[in-house]
């Protein structure tokens, strides 16, 4: 089946600018985490909602960051006012539940954000 | 506060020979899950194996075992008899906390490369 897809999985875009990033997790998953990865480091966690609810926002690093899922399937991150440093891959994974979520997360390929 | 430690910025293996990648953590919580991801140069985060804190045996995926020290806090990966195929960067990650979801902490990650 499917896995979990991420568009575009290239954005470039001028510092100042409001940008959009879509996941779609693997159908039927109600676990969906977005995580930011840097060049040269380890993903790191930004925000995790079960169903539609943000569960745990707290790795989200300013209000600038902001990330929707109105009906429980896809998601969206959402960057205004973007900075240089928001330049990274961000990476989106889902897990059948919460439950299966303790013990593995299916990651998507990436979306590649460059803030010129 | 959790913490992975991967010590190893860049490992060496030759074709059809085992390889250990080290990874060690830190947490106060008496469960936790410990998580061996592989990224190859596309990007995206292939799960390989999991490990959970009260698990008794070491767990195996086929070439892939996870040498679980608990006393030394430690969960070394092992490759057996690895491929050309197996050249990529490899995170530890660790899941903790009574919390009933699964938030991912990763390290810094260690590139594998494997010489024919």
């Amino acid at each position: 089946g499917a896995g979990v897809s991420q568009t575009p999985s290239n954005k470039v875009t001028e510092k100042g600018k409001y940008v959009e990033l879509r996941c779609d997790p693997i159908s039927g998953h109600t676990a969906l985490y977005w995580y930011r990865q840097s060049l040269g480091q380890g993903p790191e966690f930004l925000i995790y909602f079960q169903g539609t609810g943000a569960a745990d926002d707290s790795g989200l690093p300013n209000d600038r960051f902001f990330a929707v899922r109105p009906e429980g399937s896809v998601s969206t991150l959402k960057i205004q006012r973007t900075e240089r440093g928001d330049s990274a891959v961000y990476l989106c994974a889902s897990s059948p539940d919460r439950q299966s979520s303790r013990k593995t997360q299916y990651f998507g390929p990436g979306t590649r954000l460059l803030v010129l | 506060a959790q913490k992975i430690t991967q010590t190893q910025p860049g490992m060496f293996v030759q074709e059809k020979e085992a390889v250990t990648l080290d990874c060690t953590y830190d947490t106060s919580d008496p469960s936790y899950g410990l998580f061996w991801y592989k990224q190859p140069s596309s990007g995206e985060m292939i799960f390989l194996i999991y490990q959970g804190s009260y698990d008794q045996q070491n767990a195996t995926e086929g070439r892939y075992s996870l040498n679980f020290q608990k006393a030394r806090k430690s969960a070394n990966l092992v490759i057996s008899a690895s491929q050309l195929g197996d050249s990529a960067m490899y995170f530890c990650a660790m899941r903790a906390g009574g919390t009933s979801y699964g938030k991912l902490t990763f390290g810094q990650g260690t590139i594998l490369t494997v010489h024919p």
